[in-house]
């Protein structure tokens, strides 16, 4: 199977505490991207790297990409009670116009 | 700005009964569009992907087809629905020849009985 796995499936942290979940794939990318989802709701794009970058921040989200190790982390920072939500990497792979999701992460900030 | 919209949010059907979901998308002309599966507590299952009117790329063998009338709506559809059809089923549009960012719908919940 061309999708990846997310690791850990499940994270609880305190609040405040930085989150840092991860992602491997197997094939070559163009891009990844990595979205969360709340709780019965559609997914919501957060941040994009390309495959020829190999970190990016966003306010208080970092991605850093490993190509050689077909890896990736998201890192949140000073995590909030509504960070909260299912985190999942996507690759979009040369050529076409499919992203393949990862399994996904299940972050819990505990108040 | 752009908008997606899903409907209906939630739906209740017995098996063999048929199905319609509906996706339009606003703000944005000749998107791609997609729809997914998701099963409780997993990932997401392409199911159908378009890059242009009545052009429908299926992933998987399934008991759905899907359509697109129009430029931006795009349409999930079952003769008879299975138990196994259960799930959430999200659209998504994307910008034809971008980077592939996607942007989803609110999602309809299926649970077939």
């Amino acid at each position: 199977s061309q999708q990846g796995e997310e690791d850990p499936q499940a994270l609880s942290i305190q609040e405040g505490e930085n989150a840092t979940m991860n992602c491997s794939y197997k094939t070559s990318i163009n891009n990844l991207q990595w979205y969360r989802q709340n709780s019965g709701r559609g997914l919501v794009h957060l941040i994009l790297i390309r495959s020829n970058e190999r970190e990016k921040h966003s306010g208080r989200l970092r991605v850093t990409l490993d190509t050689s190790k077909k890896s990736s982390s998201l890192l949140i920072t000073a995590s909030r009670a509504a960070d909260t939500a299912s985190y999942f990497c996507a690759r979009s792979n040369f050529g076409n116009e499919k992203l393949t999701f990862g399994t996904g992460t299940r972050l819990t900030i505990i108040p | 700005s752009q908008t997606i919209h899903q409907w209906p949010a939630t739906l209740v059907q017995p098996v063999g009964s048929p199905l319609s979901l509906e996706c339009t998308v606003e703000g944005t002309s000749n998107p791609n569009l997609y729809w997914y599966r998701q099963a409780a507590g997993r990932g997401l299952q392409l199911l159908f992907y378009s890059v242009g009117i009545g052009q429908i790329s299926s992933e998987v063998p399934q008991n759905l087809s899907a359509s697109r009338p129009q430029d931006r709506q795009f349409i999930l559809s079952s003769k008879k629905l299975l138990l196994s059809d259960s799930g959430f089923y999200l659209c998504a549009w994307s910008v034809l020849g971008g980077r592939n960012e996607q942007y989803f719908g609110p999602g309809t919940r299926l649970t077939v009985t």
